[in-house]
């Protein structure tokens, strides 16, 4: 059975531009969240969609935004670009909300300068 | 607020003996608990769990104990291998809350 695939693996943007990354969850699971890792913050929860609905949200700006599709394929958007957002983001599926077991992809690694 | 805490940034242990990795959560609301084990470049991969029912659950060389009352819970690796050298996660939710993550400790298993 195929894992998490995140879209691009590696990614660098300039300040200001926006991004769009992507997610597709393991075959048959309902829930994605996503997750930003930086090295002095540790795994920070940004969203997570189930059944197309924003379930949850943590505390980012709105400048992070996402959504997800009926084939639970997930995409997430940062727009205004900053230094900061320059992260890891990985994102995790399963199959019901607040699911006991994650399974993570290896993550998108955004670099902006 | 940090509601999961990992107070220890790094571990390390010689291989054969004991690797004891630990948690604290302030939230008493949270009724489940992971650990998730990190390799770089590659996303967390689940390792071991407890419901607050248990107070220890093992599996092969992983063992999580849970101290409800002290609102403590600790990854114990016997015997540590070099191949566990990574970063662990505790994570923990309640009801159909996200996981909350610790920062994570680095462990490093010296041959």
């Amino acid at each position: 059975k195929a894992g998490v695939t995140q879209t691009p693996r590696y990614l660098i943007k300039t300040r200001g531009q926006q991004v769009t990354l992507s997610c597709s969850p393991i075959s048959g699971h309902r829930s994605v969240s996503w997750y930003q890792q930086t090295p002095g913050q540790g795994l920070q929860f940004l969203f997570e969609y189930f059944s197309e609905t924003q379930r949850n949200k943590g505390n980012f700006p709105g400048r992070f935004s996402g959504r997800q599709f009926s084939n639970s394929r997930s995409e997430m958007n940062v727009s205004t670009l900053e230094l900061g957002d320059s992260a890891l983001y990985l994102c995790a599926s399963s199959y019901d909300s607040g699911g006991t077991e994650a399974f993570f992809g290896q993550g998108t690694r955004l670099t902006v300068v | 607020d940090q509601q999961v805490k990992q107070n220890s940034p790094s571990l390390s242990v010689q291989e054969g003996r004991i690797s004891i990795l630990n948690c604290d959560y302030t939230n008493s609301m949270f009724d489940y608990f992971l650990w998730y084990k990190k390799y770089p470049a590659e996303g967390p991969t689940f390792l071991i769990s407890i419901s607050s029912i248990k107070d220890k659950n093992e599996d092969g060389r992983f063992t999580v104990f849970l101290n409800k009352s002290a609102k403590h819970l600790s990854l114990h690796i016997v015997p540590s291998q070099p191949g566990d050298s990574a970063v662990y996660f505790c994570a923990a939710l309640s009801g159909n809350t996200p996981l909350v993550f610790g920062k994570g400790t680095r462990l490093s298993v010296i041959a």
